[in-house]
């Protein structure tokens, strides 16, 4: 398997315009994860999806931020409108939730810059 | 509510020394720990779980329950060993699993 692919890799994108990112996890995982990552707060969960049902959006900063997961081998993370302060990088992640012990694997990231 | 804490941001350390990086967490139910490494600019990758007692690249990491710590040790740091790592903590929600991360560590270790 090639992993989790995360598309743009890269995205500049003027203030107020609307960012998609894209996610396709691992064959086979039911558990799909967006995190933020930014030198101040670290890694932060945005929302989580068991089974392309949304189970814990609480890290979801704003209604600027929309999450969907239409299969179970893709999802989107939407901004709009999009921020400076919503630079970072986000990363999608996913893990099969079968057993106790399964490894949660990342992508490589989306680095979002917002000018 | 489940926490994870790593209180140094930095950890400077020269070749050969020993590493130990400090992860406290606090959690209601039976905690199951991880260690993830992240490489300069490049995917977090799972190094070591609680559960394996395993040893990766030369670093283990003991769940310490009455002290609610895993900290991660290496008895001599490598110039290779030079990256961000993240403790991290799962829990059960309702529907499945969720991974909650300190804040992460740097790990520079110096020639």
């Amino acid at each position: 398997d090639a992993g989790v692919i995360q598309s743009p890799r890269h995205e500049v994108t003027e203030m107020g315009q609307e960012v998609t990112l894209r996610c396709k996890p691992i064959s086979g995982h039911n558990s799909l994860f967006w995190y933020r990552q930014t030198m101040m707060r670290g890694l932060e969960l945005l929302i989580y999806f068991n089974n392309n049902v949304p189970i814990d959006d609480s890290g979801m900063p704003e209604d600027r931020f929309s999450a969907k997961m239409p299969n179970a081998s893709f999802s989107t993370l939407k901004i709009q409108p999009s921020e400076p302060r919503d630079s970072a990088v986000y990363f999608c992640a996913s893990s099969y939730d079968g057993i106790s012990g399964n490894t949660i694997y990342f992508g490589e990231g989306s680095w979002l810059t917002v000018v | 509510a489940q926490r994870v804490t790593q209180p140094e941001k930095l950890l400077s350390v020269f070749k050969g020394a020993p590493v130990e990086l400090k992860c406290n967490y606090s959690y209601s139910g039976s905690p199951e720990l991880f260690w993830y490494v992240q490489y300069s600019r490049q995917r977090l990758q799972l190094l070591l779980r609680h559960i394996s007692r395993e040893s990766i690249k030369g670093f283990t990491a003991d769940l310490n329950k009455g002290e609610t710590s895993f900290h991660l040790k290496k008895p001599f740091a490598q110039e290779e060993d030079s990256a961000m790592y993240y403790c991290a903590l799962r829990t059960l929600t309702g529907g499945g699993n969720k991974l909650t991360f300190g804040t992460g560590t740097q790990l520079k270790v110096e020639l």
